[in-house]
């Protein structure tokens, strides 16, 4: 069966600090993999997609990037974090051309 | 652009009750329309609709769709406290990736 592991749970970080979160998917090959951020009582943003390795698609300009290393690895950074990146990530996979997507068990991060 | 828009944004009610759950949608290329239920964490898949009129059914939750008003509803009869979340509708896109589009969500209150 498929799994996704999302780490860490939570994360505290200062303001002009680094980010790297990271996410791998199980019992699958070429998935679609996409970071997501909810901020308090918004509904889910897309930031990026990838359908392959070193494909990275962004939805929206910011301060994050990603990228995609391996098959199954997703990585989600920042260079200098803000405020504003506060909010809650969740890192999510489907089948290509398939219905429907599982989700990690989200990242809670906290910009000080 | 396309959009996807809950109603209400947030519901409180008591045990017992029922409750309907509203999504509509302005997008082009309609794939799918995806139902999430969202405690504490990782939102959890529900139903997915793709077709207008088939009633989805899981205990007390059913779903529906009508792709000719472009909306669908969510019902949770017999509400019980577990059923307190953020209720996610997404609207998958045909042609690409299937990037989904998510609502900003209902939050639901159950009270004993």
């Amino acid at each position: 069966s498929q799994t996704i592991h999302q780490w860490p749970a939570t994360l505290v970080q200062p303001v002009g600090s680094p980010l790297s979160l990271e996410c791998t998917v199980e019992g699958t090959s070429n998935p679609n993999l996409y970071w997501y951020r909810q901020a308090a009582g918004r509904g889910l943003q897309l930031l990026f997609y990838s359908v392959g390795i070193g494909q990275i698609s962004s939805e929206v300009p910011q301060n994050l990037s990603a990228s995609r290393p391996q098959d199954r690895q997703f990585i989600l950074s920042s260079k200098k974090l803000l405020l504003s990146d506060s909010g809650f990530y969740l890192c999510a996979w489907s089948r290509q051309g398939a219905y429907g997507y599982t989700f990690g068990s989200g990242t809670r991060l906290t910009v000080v | 652009e396309d959009k996807v828009v809950q109603s209400p944004l947030s519901l409180v009610v008591h045990e017992g009750d029922t409750v309907t759950l509203n999504c509509s949608y302005e997008v082009t290329n309609f794939r799918s329309l995806l139902w999430y239920k969202q405690e504490k964490k990782a939102p959890t898949f529900l139903f997915m609709l793709t077709s207008s009129g088939i009633e989805k059914k899981s205990g007390r939750l059913s779903s529906i769709l009508d792709k000719k008003e472009l909306f669908s509803i969510l019902n949770i009869t017999a509400t019980q406290t577990g059923d307190s979340a953020v209720y996610l509708c997404a609207v998958e896109l045909s042609g690409g990736s299937y990037i989904p589009t998510f609502g900003r969500g209902t939050s639901l209150i159950v009270h004993p």
